[in-house]
């Protein structure tokens, strides 16, 4: 049973605009949130993270923002860069596991 | 619905000792990827499976090997095991040929190596 949906699996966005990626959680236990970018046969790579005791993190271009009451977090990346072309992971760990997104492949397009 | 079950959940072994971990991907789905998660660091890509091939290769080392089988199934067959190997390894399978995204990936593996 997946316990962290990434319900979209693409989005492509223009240069320049806001990135917008969602993911939904149905385990009211988790507490901490990251978000992973992964290029191809690569692992994912950390980009940020979120406590349960905030509903926001910034860092740069980047933003999560976490609602606990709708199970909902996202992130945010503005203004979007063709760099940014990769998948994104949200994932949530809780004690010795692990629960990842299925993904969402973004491309920024000049 | 049936996620991507990964055997055992942990496992402590000794040093030069092998380990066989196991993934049994979602029904359906033809692709199997490994990675190894370091404490406190990004998973690390080590191999993948598609159709039972080897379809692409990280940072696995030598001492490791996979296979994919008839039924999908994969193991990753380690052997001399050294304190570095101690990591969570996790599995993910996906429904699309060597797709990057729409990875189901399982709860992992915790290897502890004494």
């Amino acid at each position: 049973d997946q316990q962290v949906k990434q319900n979209s699996p693409s989005l492509s966005v223009q240069e320049g605009r806001i990135s917008i990626l969602n993911c939904d959680y149905t385990n009211s236990m988790f507490d901490y949130f990251l978000w992973y970018k992964k290029y191809p046969a690569e692992g994912p790579t950390f980009l940020i993270s979120i406590s349960s005791i905030k509903d926001k993190n910034e860092d740069g271009r980047f933003t999560v923002f976490l609602n606990k009451s709708a199970k909902h977090l996202s992130l945010h990346i503005v203004p979007s860069q063709p760099g940014d072309s990769a998948v994104y992971f949200c994932a949530a760990p809780t004690g010795n596991q692990f629960y990842f997104g299925t993904g969402t492949s973004l491309t920024v397009i000049p | 619905a049936a996620g991507v079950i990964q055997s055992p959940r942990h496992l402590i072994k000794e040093k030069r000792e092998t380990a066989t971990l196991k993934c049994y991907p979602i029904p359906r789905h033809d692709t199997v990827y490994w990675y190894q998660q370091g404490p406190g660091q990004d998973p690390q890509f080590l191999i993948s499976f598609y159709e039972k091939m080897q379809s692409d290769k990280g940072s696995i080392p030598d001492r490791f090997s996979a296979q994919q089988f008839s039924d999908y199934h994969s193991e990753l067959n380690m052997s001399s095991l050294e304190l570095g190997d101690s990591a969570l390894y996790f599995c993910a399978s996906s429904p699309r040929d060597l797709a990057e995204y729409e990875q189901y990936f399982g709860p992992g593996t915790r290897l502890t190596v004494t």
